[in-house]
């Protein structure tokens, strides 16, 4: 049972446009989601988060938005660059239990 | 600081085989998890420690252990090993809860690449 789901395994981008990355959740408890990027031979590292109680976070370049009602958050990096192809997760929690991660999109930036 | 140190980097088993893994968290973190990357399934949960105890466990059959010291360093335990076990082992440190949020963040090792064949 997927609690959380990227459903696009991977996307591709023109430098300086806009990468939307998406992200589905079922579990209506979860309330707080975070971002994680990716790149090969590294561990993921943490890029930004939001709680359940706000609808959008941003910081820099990157921005998450989460529709509660849909159950359905994003993440929006404007503009984008080449060092942001990556592999991207989403994961979502609630009270002290474990992040749940989605499968992951591998976002590459052409040049 | 150093970062999250995980060993060996890269391993190869045969099936039926046993692994352990090793895991050094940030010093001053008390929680260690451990993650399952594969293709397509994304980062999946294994289990937590927090001051030597499993506070949580991710739906892996029992073949699947681990344990922390009383120096926060953990190992995970894999007994007869299955062609399915190939993967990224994570394993992440974080403060106190597992969260990423609430004012912790957790971090995480390169990983340990495990080939079964």
């Amino acid at each position: 049972d997927q609690q959380v789901k990227q459903n696009s395994p991977s996307l591709s981008v023109q430098e300086g446009r806009i990468s939307i990355l998406n992200c589905d959740y079922t579990n209506s408890m979860f309330d707080y989601f975070l971002w994680y990027k990716k790149y090969p031979a590294e561990g993921p590292t943490f890029l930004i988060s939001i709680s359940s109680i706000k609808d959008k976070n941003e910081d820099g370049r990157f921005t998450v938005f989460l529709n509660k009602s849909a159950k359905h958050l994003s993440l929006h990096i404007v503009p984008s660059q080449p060092g942001d192809s990556a592999v991207y997760f989403c994961a979502a929690s609630w009270g002290a239990q474990k992040l749940v991660f989605g499968q992951g999109t591998r976002l590459t930036i052409n040049p | 600081k150093a970062g999250v140190t995980q060993t060996p980097r890269y391993l190869i088993k045969t099936r039926g085989q046993q692994v352990t893994l090793s895991c050094s968290p940030i010093s001053g973190h008390r929680s260690v998890s451990w993650y399952q990357q594969t293709p397509g399934q994304g980062l999946q949960f294994l289990f937590e420690y927090f001051s030597e105890t499993q506070r949580n466990k991710g739906n892996f059959p029992g073949r699947f252990s681990g344990r922390q010291f009383s120096n926060s360093r953990s190992e995970m335990n894999v007994s007869t090993l299955e062609l399915g076990d190939s993967a990224l082992y994570l394993c992440a440190s974080s403060l106190d809860a597992l969260l990423g949020a609430r004012g912790n963040t957790i971090y995480f090792g390169e990983g340990s690449w495990l080939t079964v064949v």
